[in-house]
């Protein structure tokens, strides 16, 4: 089982970040997906999560600037975050959920090695 | 702010044993939900230790074991190797507005 996170990097303050998330090892649709973030010196933070169906549900506090995605043909699911600040600087995980639903009891596991997305002009 | 917190560091010598306190709310660990704990060793991604409270996940050494009580829950690890030197956070839900899933805010694990 491999998660891998790509299109981090430099973002413009204001502007927007998208990442992708690719799975292998196995039956993508056969779990939901979540992005979990990590901000220098700081805590985790629960992005959101998509469902094997597209439901999706959102961190109340980025809800308004966040839209995940999924696109099960190429076994991917995206992030993308508008309206970008300095304190959208961090460590982007993306993270597999214990099943196909969407769970308040749900654990994340595994974890993609994460990637850096760094906000600033 | 997270609505779970953690002392942010615990220590302890080679074999001993320490606890991780994480503490909620009526609205997330007194309402039930489960507790599950990762370890963040540095400069990489986080890794289940405990799920469902109590239960430890595949590979997970015994040293680690998970408690929960009411509005609190723990996570004990006997034995203390150098290598659990590491963060350490617990994970729930709350249910508070629309509903979260929340982190503690972490524990940094120091072996003396």
């Amino acid at each position: 089982v491999q998660l891998l996170e790509s299109g981090g990097g430099l973002v413009q303050p204001g502007g927007s970040l998208r990442l992708s998330c690719a799975a292998s090892g196995f039956t993508f649709g056969s779990y939901a997906m979540n992005w979990v973030r990590q901000a220098p010196g700081k805590g985790l933070e629960w992005i959101g999560s998509i469902s094997h169906s597209g439901s999706t549900y959102y961190n109340p506090s980025l809800k308004s600037r966040v839209t995940i995605s999924v696109d099960t043909s190429r076994n991917q699911f995206s992030l993308k975050m508008i309206s970008v600040t300095a304190t959208d600087t961090a460590m982007y995980y993306c993270a597999r959920d214990l099943g196909p639903v969407i769970n308040p009891d749900n654990w994340f596991e595994p974890w993609g090695q994460g990637i850096l997305v760094t906000v600033s002009s | 702010q997270s609505v779970l917190t953690q002392p942010p560091s615990v220590s302890g010598a080679p074999g001993q044993k320490v606890t991780i306190s994480c503490t909620g709310s009526s609205s997330n660990l007194g309402a039930g939900y489960g507790v599950h704990w990762y370890q963040v060793l540095p400069g990489t991604a986080p890794k289940l230790l405990i799920f469902d409270n109590t239960n430890r996940h595949s590979g997970v050494p015994d040293r680690f074991s998970g408690s929960r009580s009411g509005t609190s829950a723990s996570l004990a690890i006997t034995g203390l190797q150098a290598d659990d030197e590491a963060e350490y956070y617990c994970q729930s839900y709350d249910s508070s507005l629309s509903g979260s899933h929340v982190f503690g805010t972490g524990t940094k694990v120091t072996v003396l």
